[in-house]
């Protein structure tokens, strides 16, 4: 199994509402992230998780919140979004070695957020 | 400057035709990616090299670290090819803890035509 899924596929929401993205993963790996990407643009690092610990936050916004509960989960928090926060998020995991090349992160397929 | 940059931005191709893109990079790396995005849709990695030359059906990827430099190359490139491609690095140990983070190029966005 190599995949990585998100749920929802779609999501639109309230700049009042609170909303949870989901990725999960059973490939046994230690790096979950998470990406936001603009139309026509590349994915920007927000989050990346290491065994479980946050250890690298790129300056995000703290409306948005991630949270790792085990090895195989990684959700995205979402309170108080503003219209420009719409874009796809993705989901990705590695094994999460860092020493070494060979740590191909896999991707989910996303999920297409839309803040009115 | 971005730190990875790829060329061209756009390309149009006919059904069939070899396609090369390139990427060139300005950081050290460990190693480096070839992703592939559908329009709308999630990303596929196609190659993750740090030396040479890999192979995988009609799709071929190729880096010379002394130049800094990467290119996929598409034979009998085919409508269903077309899609983003975004070369991404993954930086080397001389940059600590940061050697999980991927440093995307700007994509290159393929039409293939029948």
């Amino acid at each position: 199994d190599t995949e990585v899924t998100q749920t929802p596929k779609h999501l639109v929401m309230g700049m009042t509402n609170k909303k949870s993205l989901k990725c999960e993963q059973h490939m046994g790996h230690r790096a979950m992230y998470w990406y936001k990407q603009k139309a026509k643009k590349p994915p920007e690092l927000m989050f990346v998780y290491s065994y479980e610990k946050l250890s690298i936050n790129e300056s995000v916004p703290s409306r948005f919140s991630p949270e790792c509960p085990n090895s195989s989960l990684l959700n995205l928090h979402l309170h108080a979004l503003q219209p420009e926060d719409s874009a796809l998020y993705l989901c990705a995991s590695s094994q999460g070695r860092v020493r070494g090349a060979s740590d191909t992160q896999y991707f989910g397929p996303g999920t297409r957020l839309t803040v009115l | 400057k971005n730190e990875v940059e790829q060329s061209p931005q756009n390309l149009t191709a006919q059904e069939g035709e070899f396609i090369t893109i390139n990427c060139s990079y300005s950081v050290g790396i460990s190693a480096l990616h070839w992703l592939q995005q559908h329009p709308g849709g999630g990303i596929v990695s196609l190659f993750m090299l740090s030396s040479g030359k890999k192979k995988h059906g009609r799709l071929i990827a190729t880096i010379n670290i002394q130049e800094k430099h990467s290119s996929l190359h598409i034979t009998a490139s085919h409508p269903r090819d077309s899609a983003v491609y975004i070369c991404a690095v993954r930086l080397g140990w001389e940059y600590g803890g940061a050697t999980n983070k991927l440093i995307f190029g700007t994509g290159t966005l393929l039409a293939v035509q029948p």
